[in-house]
């Protein structure tokens, strides 16, 4: 089993619809959460990153933690073609490597 | 600020080859963390650099090496290539303890035939 489970899709929606992007995790010991944007050929890009549980807000991104669950989610607000890209989640405990999720390919039509 | 840059952008290497990759980390940061990212898949830590040293490494072979220079960029070796070497090799630098401050390079696309 991996650490770290996301859905790879590919999830295609239309412009203007709310986005949910989820992964799971096996590992009780992360405390750091992050979600990473990827456009093709370009290096991954830092979105939202948490510390243990809760809500965090940036603009048209939400990102949610359940600890209790080993559950996270990444929801996009009013989805626009320039969102369309790969995302990834990624955890740690606190040190210096990071769990990655094998990313989810997220297609925003006009 | 140019951020985090990797040289070469693409390499297409042989079997039993040995490859060098370099990363130049963001004005400031000190420290350099390798991935290795498949076709599909996450990137997958390979080792980080901090103060010319490695300070923690993931679940990859001896083949791969690295160094870190006294202006803190750092270079990635990987021996005797096998074709499941194939990937996007990406580095990130960071500055400081936050996490929001880690940024990832461009990769370098290594194909191995």
């Amino acid at each position: 089993q991996k650490e770290v489970e996301q859905d790879p899709g590919p999830l295609s929606v239309p412009e203007g619809a709310i986005v949910s992007l989820n992964c799971t995790y096996s590992n009780s010991a992360f405390q750091y959460f992050m979600w990473y944007r990827q456009y093709s050929r370009k290096g991954p890009e830092l979105l939202m990153y948490t510390y243990s549980s809760g809500n965090k807000e940036d603009g048209r991104f939400t990102a949610q933690v359940d600890k209790s669950s080993k559950y996270i989610s990444l929801f996009i607000r009013d989805s626009q073609p320039s969102d369309s890209a790969t995302y990834l989640c990624a955890m740690s405990e606190g040190g210096n490597q990071f769990y990655f999720g094998t990313g989810t390919s997220l297609t925003v039509i006009p | 600020d140019a951020g985090v840059t990797q040289s070469p952008t693409h390499l297409i290497k042989t079997r039993g080859q040995q490859v060098t990759l370099r990363c130049s980390p963001k004005s400031g940061h000190d420290t350099v963390s390798w991935y290795q990212q498949a076709l599909g898949q996450g990137p997958q830590f390979i080792f980080q650099y901090y103060e010319e040293e490695e300070r923690q490494r993931g679940n990859f072979p001896d083949r791969f090496s690295g160094h870190q220079f006294p202006n803190y960029s750092s270079e990635l070796n990987v021996n005797a290539l096998l074709l499941g070497d194939s990937a996007l090799y990406l580095c990130a630098s960071w500055g400081g303890s936050s996490y929001n401050e880690q940024f990832f390079g461009p990769g370098t696309r290594l194909t191995v035939l």
